[in-house]
């Protein structure tokens, strides 16, 4: 069991927008940033937002990070059939003294 | 460009140590803005961190491993380790090495902080330990 929470699945169809969600705790999100990854099948995470809100270079702007207390969102807008894969949320953790991941949600674009 | 690449056997017998390199081109493993870190996937499940490490040698591990694992690091050869031992089959998974981000200037500021993210990985090594 993941110490942040995600959905399991998510789905939308092309051109929609799709939130996922991590929720967490005060010894976590509540306390650190938080940060996304994308993992495309076979192949090594992505990182797609630090700092809670943050695109690395590369990244496009249709997708976006917020958080609020111990809960953590990742937005993608304008849903593209290649926006479908896992994704996970991670933070650190004061109490672990360690980084926590979620436990991961596949994006399926209907 | 940043490249990582992981490197070491694919096949552990149960109850042996298991052992990783991580070769970092194209950046300095010294380089203080970054940790280096390990990290794993089982086949079909999640994410896990296993550990980090700096290049002066400071070191952090996940609770749950840290009886069993060593993160180690040569700045002369630009390379990290992974001694994972008493390997069970539920070691086996790709292990991943990745740069772990903890401080970056945007504009005239910056930020630090022990975790923002881990913004280049390598491509991953599956490594099995038989039941």
């Amino acid at each position: 069991q993941s110490v942040l929470t995600q959905p399991p699945s998510a789905s939308g169809t092309p051109g929609q927008r799709v939130t996922i969600s991590c929720s967490g705790s005060s010894s976590n999100i509540g306390s650190n940033n938080v940060n996304w990854y994308q993992q495309l099948p076979g192949t090594a995470p992505e990182l797609l937002i630090y700092n809670n809100d943050q695109r690395p270079s590369g990244v496009p702007d249709r997708l976006s990070g917020s958080k609020s207390g111990t809960s953590a969102s990742l937005a993608i807008s304008g849903l593209q059939s290649e926006d479908e894969a896992g994704y996970y949320c991670a933070a650190w953790d004061d109490s672990l003294n360690g980084v926590v991941f979620g436990g991961g949600t596949k994006l399926t674009v209907l | 460009q940043l490249q990582l690449q992981e490197s070491g056997p694919g096949l552990v017998k149960p109850s042996e140590t298991l052992s990783l390199t991580c070769t970092v081109s194209g950046g300095s493993i010294s380089d203080s803005f970054y940790y280096w870190a390990w990290i794993r996937q089982p086949p079909g499940k999640g994410l896990e961190w296993i550990g980090s490490i700096y290049y002066s040698g400071s070191t952090y591990y996940n609770p749950s491993l840290k009886s069993r694992v060593t993160i180690s690091v040569d700045t002369s050869k630009n390379q990290f380790f992974l001694r994972l031992s008493s390997v069970t089959a539920a070691d086996t998974a790709v292990y991943y090495c990745a740069r772990r981000l903890i401080r970056y200037c945007s504009g005239f500021s910056c930020y630090s902080a022990l975790f923002f993210g881990f913004d280049f990985w390598g491509r991953g090594t599956l490594v099995t330990v038989p039941s």
